[in-house]
Order: structure tokens, then C-alpha cells, then sequence
């Protein structure tokens, strides 16, 4: 059972258009919610994070909205670079599993110069 | 710097052979996991530790097998019993979460085990 999904594998966009990334999770408990960029054969490193208590957080060109009615949250890039291309995983945590990270499957995101 | 540390990068097995990978941190951190990333597949929890001498199973623990003796260190020893061994292994830490805490953790850069 995923509690945390990404629906779309892949996604490509074009340099300097928006990148909206798509996550969906089912657990109530879930409050802490987290994206993860990952490069080939490299670790995952933290990208950017929204509490339950907002609907939206910003730290330069990335942005995350939460929309906790529909349990869906999404990572807007803006304007998205090259250098962008990577996947990118959502993960949720909530204290009723211990803060044990729950992560998604991923999207590999593609920015076409 | 502080960070993780995880060895080596690269490795290869023969069918049957048991195998550990490294993992070191130097970020004073007190939980540490172990992950494994199959292609077009999440992050999947093999093994967590809270404390030195605990340690607990993930959600796929079978055919792997971790010691914690050090704060610093967590091995992790794929054994032949896994079957599927060939994927990308994560370690992480994190420090203990409380109530406040976010589950943020801190990945090493990986190591790709290859079964021959």
C-alpha cells in the first residue's frame, strides 16, 4: 500500500518554463511533508519543506504547495534551468510512525535547453 | 566537512557471497537507516537504528543484517538469503525526531552493488 504516490515517472519542460511536480498521499497523520532531488548515483539531498499548518512555502525558485483536503502537494520550479534535470522525490513523515520518512517514487524531471 | 560517508561506491558479487557496505558519519547524529533505490521505485527502508546496540527492521529487512556498536558507524551486510541483491543502497541519518521533529534526513552519496 504507497501511502506517499507520484503518479508521473517523467515530466519535460522547457528552459526557463514552470515545472510543477505532483505528489498524493493517503495517511491523515502525515504532517511534515519534504522534496528530495536526487542525481544519478548520487545520495538524495533536501530541497524544500511544508509543515501541515501551511499551504504554501517558498525559498527562491522553488516553491511547495500543500492542499491538505485533497492530501496532494505540489513543487512548483520557476523558471526551471538544466540544471534542474534530476528526480525528484516527495517524501511525508508524521509522529504516529516516529518521524519515519515515507517516500514516493519518484519523477524524473527533464528541463530541455 | 561533516557528512556521510558511504563504501565503495561501486561493488561487485558473485551469486552466494556476502557482502557489507560502509557507512560513517561524523554529524553527531543518533538515528541512521539504510535504503535501497531500484530503478522507477522509491526509497525502500531496509534497516533503522535510534541508538547504539538497537536497531530495528525496515519494510524490506530480509537478506540483510546490520550491527550499530558505534554511534558513527551502521554496515550494512547484504547476505546470499537476498535474493534480488543488484540495486542502489543509501545510507542516512538524522537526528532523534520528537514530536517537532520533521524526519529530515541526510544521505551519503550511495553505493551500487552489482551480483554477477
Amino acid at each position: 500500500d504507497q501511502q506517499v504516490k507520484q503518479n508521473s515517472p517523467s515530466l519535460s519542460v522547457q528552459e526557463g518554463r514552470i515545472s510543477i511536480l505532483n505528489c498524493d498521499y493517503t495517511n491523515s497523520m502525515f504532517d511534515y511533508f519534504l522534496w528530495y532531488k536526487k542525481y544519478p548515483a548520487e545520495g538524495p539531498t533536501f530541497l524544500i519543506s511544508i509543515s501541515s499548518i501551511k499551504d504554501k512555502n517558498e525559498d527562491g525558485r522553488f516553491t511547495v504547495f500543500l492542499n491538505k483536503s485533497a492530501k496532494h502537494l505540489s513543487l512548483h520550479i520557476v523558471p526551471s534551468q538544466p540544471g534542474d534535470s534530476a528526480v525528484y522525490f516527495c517524501a511525508a513523515s508524521g509522529w504516529g510512525s516516529a518521524r519515519q520518512l515515507t517516500f514516493g517514487s519518484g519523477t524524473q524531471l527533464t528541463v530541455l535547453p | 566537512d561533516g557528512g556521510i560517508t558511504q563504501s565503495p561506491k561501486y561493488l561487485f558479487r558473485k551469486e552466494g557471497q556476502n557482502v557489507t557496505l560502509s557507512c560513517e558519519q561524523n554529524l553527531n547524529h543518533d538515528a541512521m537507516y539504510w535504503y535501497r533505490q531500484d530503478p522507477g521505485q522509491g526509497l525502500r527502508l531496509i534497516y533503522y537504528s535510534q541508538i547504539v546496540n538497537d536497531f530495528q527492521k525496515g519494510d524490506i529487512a530480509e537478506g540483510y543484517s546490520v550491527s550499530r556498536e558505534k554511534k558513527e558507524s551502521f554496515p550494512l551486510t547484504v547476505t546470499s538469503a537476498q535474493k534480488n541483491p543488484t540495486a542502489f543502497y543509501l545510507c542516512a541519518s538524522s537526528p532523534l525526531q520528537g514530536a517537532l521533529g520533521t524526519g529530515e534526513l541526510f544521505f551519503g552519496e550511495g553505493s551500487r552493488l552489482t551480483v554477477l
